[in-house]
């Protein structure tokens, strides 16, 4: 079982570099969300999706983008790195509807991001 | 999502059961109460979820008074592999809402001492 997936797991960036944190997910959920989590603390959202093509922001979502073209798909985008932006990025998701599919949220293994 | 409160900190010994409560005093008719572990260097993972009086599973029991206002994760006998943090989640995460965001607080963080 697949789950969440996540890639890639390491990544070192220059300041101002752009990249892309792909998410997968093979459950069919409908809701995604992206999560930053500093050392020691709590995790934040940045972003989520509700279905394919529908995408709103979360708690802290400035430098970053979203899109969710698929079901399956939901990257995270950084548009312009800032050494703020080094994190653990995690993806999770989570099904709607039916007695308790909704309830869990399943994350991947996380995304470690150095800016420097 | 319900507003939660929980300990920063919890410091226990191998072998002790632990308690960890979650404060949620504006806890709707249809939330549920939900906890997640996260080890270091991982993502959170689901532990148990109830509605309310008890629920237990091969991993830990959580106890829900009758008003639901607090809830009380009881992990048996721990080991030095709970060292984790414990996150409380109350809502209901059935429904699809855009405004339905999902967001963790700090959580507990447990530190088992053998």
């Amino acid at each position: 079982n697949a789950g969440v997936t996540q890639t890639p797991k390491f990544q070192v960036l220059k300041t101002g570099q752009s990249m892309t944190l792909q998410c997968a997910q093979d459950m069919n959920h409908e809701y995604m969300s992206w999560y930053r989590q500093d050392p020691g603390m709590g995790l934040r959202l940045i972003h989520y999706s509700v279905g394919a093509g529908i995408t709103d922001q979360g708690e802290v979502p400035n430098g970053y983008n979203v899109s969710r073209s698929t079901t399956e798909d939901f990257p995270l985008r950084l548009l312009s790195a800032a050494p703020s932006q080094t994190s653990v990025y995690f993806c999770a998701s989570r099904g709607v509807g039916g007695k308790n599919s909704g309830n869990t949220i399943y994350f991947g293994e996380g995304s470690w991001l150095t800016v420097v | 999502l319900a507003k939660t409160t929980q300990p920063i900190s919890m410091d226990s010994y191998e072998g002790q059961e632990v308690n960890i409560t979650c404060s949620h005093n504006n806890i709707a008719t249809n939330d549920y109460i939900t906890w997640y572990q996260q080890f270091p260097s991982q993502g959170p993972r689901f532990i148990i979820q109830g509605y309310k009086t008890k629920v237990t599973n091969e991993v830990a029991s959580l106890f829900i008074p009758a008003d639901r206002k607090s809830s009380t994760l009881s992990l048996p006998r721990v080991s030095l592999s709970d060292t984790a943090v414990y996150y409380c989640l109350v809502g209901d995460l059935r429904i699809m809402n855009a405004g339905n965001m999902l967001t963790f607080g700090g959580g507990t963080r447990l530190m088992v001492k053998p």
